[in-house]
């Protein structure tokens, strides 16, 4: 089946404990993307990769770091975390990155609910 | 101004009534335009992409008005599966790397 995993679920954290969220798409899609959702604010982009070895910044980089050394996965850390990054976060994936796919769907992975005490 | 702007709702509308969404967008260079759907505690689903001629899939309607600045969602005949939050999504430049979510407009449907 294909789809966009993510691990955990659901974490509960203290302030300054590293940890890392994994994101595996099993598509073969280039593009992959993290976001968090709060309340009021919205689905925000964190991080994205356009390739292996390419990524850049979104809207809410700052606490975060990613990396890309596979297409299909796309772990998101937290070196350490604070109780501002609870939140629900999802991975994403897309194929292509041209601009003639721009309107290709971004499939995402189920979320996972951080809280961080 | 936000990037993007939705009437939050919530929108409590009678099993098949037509109910119509807009939203507006602030960047003119925007390119790409969608709907998707997320359901209470579930991950964003692709509802429609949103073209400059305005497409039909259904029940659902989208249309793009560029000269103003916003999209339009229309769901006509509605049924109780369609209560969800419906996301405006607009993408920040010419690629599609960065999107923009809504925050979102709550639709109940009630029987």
């Amino acid at each position: 089946e294909a789809q966009v995993t993510q691990n955990p679920r659901y974490l509960i954290t203290v302030t300054g404990k590293k940890l890392t969220v994994t994101c595996s798409q099993n598509m073969n899609h280039e593009y992959m993307s993290w976001y968090r959702q709060d309340p009021g604010l919205g689905l925000r982009q964190i991080y994205y990769s356009m390739n292996v070895e390419v990524t850049d910044k979104g809207d809410v980089p700052e606490g975060y770091k990613v990396s890309r050394k596979e297409k299909r996965n796309f772990p998101l850390i937290l070196e350490s975390p604070s109780p501002n990054q609870t939140s629900l976060y999802f991975c994403a994936s897309r194929p292509g990155t041209s601009v003639l796919e721009m309107y290709n769907e971004q499939f995402f992975g189920p979320g996972t609910r951080l809280t961080v005490l | 101004r936000k990037e993007v702007e939705q009437d939050p709702g919530p929108f409590n509308v009678p099993e098949g009534a037509t109910v119509a969404f807009n939203c507006t967008y602030s960047n003119s260079a925007s390119q790409s335009f969608f709907w998707y759907r997320q359901d209470c505690r579930k991950e964003p689903k692709l509802l429609m992409s949103v073209y400059s001629s305005g497409n039909e899939d259904g029940r659902f309607t989208a249309q793009l008005n560029r000269a103003s600045q916003y999209i339009s969602l229309l769901i006509r005949d509605s049924k109780l599966s369609d209560s969800a939050t419906y996301l405006c999504v607009v993408n920040k430049d010419f690629g599609n790397e960065k999107l923009t979510f809504g925050t979102g407009t709550r639709l109940t449907i009630i029987p």
